[in-house]
C-alpha cells in the first residue's frame, strides 16, 4: 500500500528566512513519483515540485527545491527566501507509475511572519 | 487558456438527497480524476476517467458515481447524502491518463455542505 506521511501540522516562518517541510512516504513499487502541492485559503491544489525516483538529483524550481533520500524515503521541501505569499497548506503525494491516484499527506500549515 | 473549471463553487443539501457535481478539463487533456478533501485531511482519491472509460476507483460506497462526456468534461454523482459526505470536492484533469506523472492542475472546487 503506498501512504504518505507529514509529521508536521503547522510551521511558521519569519518573511526572508529558510524553511523545510518534511514528508516521508512508503511503497513497494520501484517506479514512482513525488510531488509538493501547495493549497492557499482559494482551495486550489497548485504544483509546486516534482521528482522522479529514479533520478538521484533533487529537484529545484526558482525558491523551492528537494531533498529526496530514497532510501530513507523522505522527500523534504525547502523554502529559500520566504515570502508572505508563500502561506498555504502544501501537500506531499505520491503516484505510481501506471497508476491512476495521487495519494497525499495530511498536510502542514505554514504561516510567514512579517 | 482556462484552467480546471468546476460548478459550482458552494452548494448546501440535506441528508438523503443527491447532488451533481461539474468538472471541465484543461483543453486537451482527456483524463478527469475526482478527490475528496475533508476539512483538515488531505485529498483522498473518487474515480479517474480516461477516455470516457473508468480507469479507477477509490474506496468509496456506490452512492458514489461519475461520467465522462465526450467533451471530455466530467460529473460526479453522490446520492442518499450523509453528513459525512460534507467536504471540498476536487477535480483534477491532466493530458494522459495512467501516465499522469507530471501531475494532475486541480481546479478550484466544489464545497458542499450537508445539513
Amino acid at each position: 500500500a503506498q501512504t504518505v506521511t507529514q509529521s508536521q501540522p503547522e510551521m511558521s516562518v519569519q518573511e526572508a528566512e529558510t524553511v523545510t517541510l518534511s514528508c516521508t512516504y512508503d511503497t513497494s513499487e520501484s517506479d514512482y513519483y513525488l510531488f509538493w502541492y501547495k493549497q492557499p485559503p482559494s482551495r486550489q491544489m497548485i504544483l509546486v515540485i516534482r521528482q522522479e525516483a529514479y533520478k538521484q538529483q533533487n529537484a529545484t524550481e526558482n525558491r523551492f527545491s528537494v531533498n529526496f533520500q530514497k532510501a530513507a524515503k523522505s522527500f523534504s521541501l525547502k523554502i529559500s527566501d520566504s515570502q508572505l505569499g508563500d502561506a498555504a497548506m502544501y501537500f506531499c503525494a505520491s503516484l505510481i507509475q501506471g497508476a491512476q491516484k495521487l495519494v497525499f499527506g495530511q498536510g502542514t500549515r505554514l504561516t510567514i511572519n512579517p | 487558456d482556462a484552467g480546471v473549471t468546476q460548478s459550482p463553487t458552494h452548494l448546501i443539501k440535506t441528508r438523503g438527497q443527491h447532488v451533481t457535481l461539474r468538472c471541465s478539463p484543461i483543453s486537451g487533456h482527456k483524463s478527469v480524476s475526482w478527490y475528496q478533501q475533508v476539512l483538515g485531511q488531505g485529498p483522498q482519491f473518487i474515480f479517474q476517467y480516461y477516455e470516457k472509460e473508468e480507469r479507477g476507483r477509490g474506496n468509496f460506497p456506490d452512492r458514489f458515481s461519475a461520467r465522462q462526456f465526450p467533451n471530455y468534461s466530467s460529473e460526479l454523482n453522490v446520492n442518499a447524502l450523509l453528513l459525512g459526505d460534507s467536504a471540498l470536492y476536487l477535480c483534477a484533469s491532466s493530458f494522459l491518463g495512467v501516465q499522469a506523472n507530471y501531475g494532475y492542475t486541480f481546479g478550484s472546487g466544489t464545497r458542499l455542505t450537508v445539513v
